[in-house]
């Protein structure tokens, strides 16, 4: 049973530029969470979709924006990238958006120079 | 209000020992309180939650002590192993929300 898979791992960025980050859920599971991790700090909620719909977000400006897929995979898109955007990028799914319980990928290490 | 603080921010226990990590909320819409243990290089993993409606929750090794009146939580780690090394989050959700919540984290280290 595959878990939450992201892809890249790792990528470097300029100033100014676009990233697109992807996702695919835990088998069985609709909903993702995306959260962003600085170094050494605690996840910071992104925002959540569901049934292709962005449910919730956190306070994060419109550069962050994403979109979820009929297949219930994800993307996050970061526009305009600015250096305090260096983090790691984790992508949750769980059963369903009520469900507290939340499977982790390994996340997207973001580098902006 | 939408804030979970967590203390101490690292600790380092003897092997055998009893590694003890709080956390604190004001909000008190609150309902569900995982706690989650994450690896280096790794996404974070839930280790064990607990709804306020419960004073105490054990798993293993692992207890969660809740104290409603005082707005507190703590994550107690018997028999503290080599094993147990790597960074807790305390967290906490709104039933009526989605997001969960993230404390700052605490980097524990059992020293052989």
């Amino acid at each position: 049973d595959a878990g939450v898979t992201q892809s890249p791992t790792h990528l470097i960025k300029t100033r100014g530029q676009q990233v697109t980050l992807r996702c695919s859920p835990k088998s069985g599971h609709d909903t993702v969470s995306w959260y962003q991790q600085a170094l050494g700090q605690g996840p910071q909620f992104i925002f959540q979709y569901y049934e292709e719909e962005e449910r919730q977000r956190g306070n994060f400006p419109d550069r962050f924006s994403g979109h979820q897929f009929p297949n219930y995979s994800s993307e996050l898109n970061v526009n305009a990238l600015l250096l305090g955007d260096s983090a790691l990028y984790l992508c949750a799914s769980s059963l369903s958006p009520g469900v507290g319980e939340l499977f982790f990928g390994e996340g997207s290490r973001l580098t902006v120079l | 209000q939408q804030q979970v603080k967590q203390s101490p921010q690292s600790l380092i226990v003897q092997k055998g020992g009893i590694s003890i990590i709080n956390c604190a909320y004001e909000n008190t819409a609150f309902d569900y309180f995982p706690w989650y243990q994450q690896f280096p290089g790794k996404g974070p993993a839930l280790l064990i939650a607990i709804r306020p409606d419960v004073s105490e929750k054990k798993e293993g090794r692992f207890t969660i002590s809740f104290n409603k009146s005082a707005k507190q939580f703590s994550l107690h780690i018997m028999d503290s192993q080599p094993g147990d090394s790597a960074t807790y989050f305390c967290a906490a959700r709104v039933g009526s929300a989605s997001k969960i919540i993230f404390g700052s984290g605490t980097r524990l280290s059992i020293r052989p």
